[in-house]
């Protein structure tokens, strides 16, 4: 069964440093997404994309965030300059056009020291 | 504003005994809502959907959940529990289904023999 995969499951950065985490969604989904959940608490919407756009972005995803469809496959989330408080647990999820159903990847957990 | 409200952050069963996880939601248009189920580690996985037909919704591993639009509620349940349903629960809503999902606390269900 096709699923979303992300990489690395665990990555551990410095205060300051830019950190790349990656998503490859299911291969015929056209709409992606990031979520983020942070340690003990619920899992937060940050931004949505669709025909190399975001479509939609919270207040959580400021200028330090940014996302790429580099190519037919990836789907990244990149942060600039980390901050202590980035330290979550990130999801990607990819649906199809006309499904209502968001297909989550395994999460990589973000750790900023 | 879409909303979740999940009553419970932990639920405490025993093998074999009804399980009942409670929603309510708030949206300001008909809404699709969702069950999903974290196991330890891993990520988010689809238990259940409403997308404005039936209102008794059956999911995999012998879940189910009923839309009350009158009580604004949407509560998951299961009439016999297993070991292995022990994982933490999200009850999640979107407008317009595809949109963005804004998520409960989630409820932790526990399962003791």
């Amino acid at each position: 069964e096709p699923e979303v995969t992300q990489t690395p499951s665990h990555q551990v950065t410095q205060m300051g440093q830019e950190v790349i985490l990656r998503c490859v969604p299911i291969s015929n989904h056209l709409y992606f997404y990031w979520y983020r959940q942070i340690l003990g608490q619920k899992v937060e919407f940050l931004v949505s994309f669709y025909n190399n756009e975001i479509s939609e972005k919270s207040e959580i995803f400021d200028d330090q965030f940014s996302v790429e469809r580099p190519d037919g496959s990836n789907f990244t989330l990149k942060i600039r300059s980390t901050k202590l408080e980035d330290s979550a647990m990130y999801f990607c999820a990819s649906r199809t056009s006309g499904s209502h159903e968001q297909y989550f990847g395994p999460g990589t957990r973000l750790t900023v020291t | 504003a879409q909303s979740v409200t999940q009553l419970g952050s932990h639920v405490s069963v025993s093998e074999g005994a009804l399980v009942l996880l409670r929603c309510n939601y708030s949206s300001s248009v008909p809404p699709y809502l969702f069950w999903y189920v974290q196991y330890p580690n891993q990520g988010l996985q689809l238990l259940l959907k409403y997308t404005s037909a039936a209102t008794l919704v059956k999911g995999i591993n012998g879940f189910e959940a009923e839309f009350k639009k009158s009580e604004t509620s949407f509560h998951l349940t299961k009439p016999s529990a297993h070991m292995s349903d022990a994982a933490e629960y999200f009850c999640a809503v979107s407008e317009g289904g595809g949109n963005k999902l804004t998520f409960g606390t989630g409820t932790q269900l526990k399962v003791e023999l």
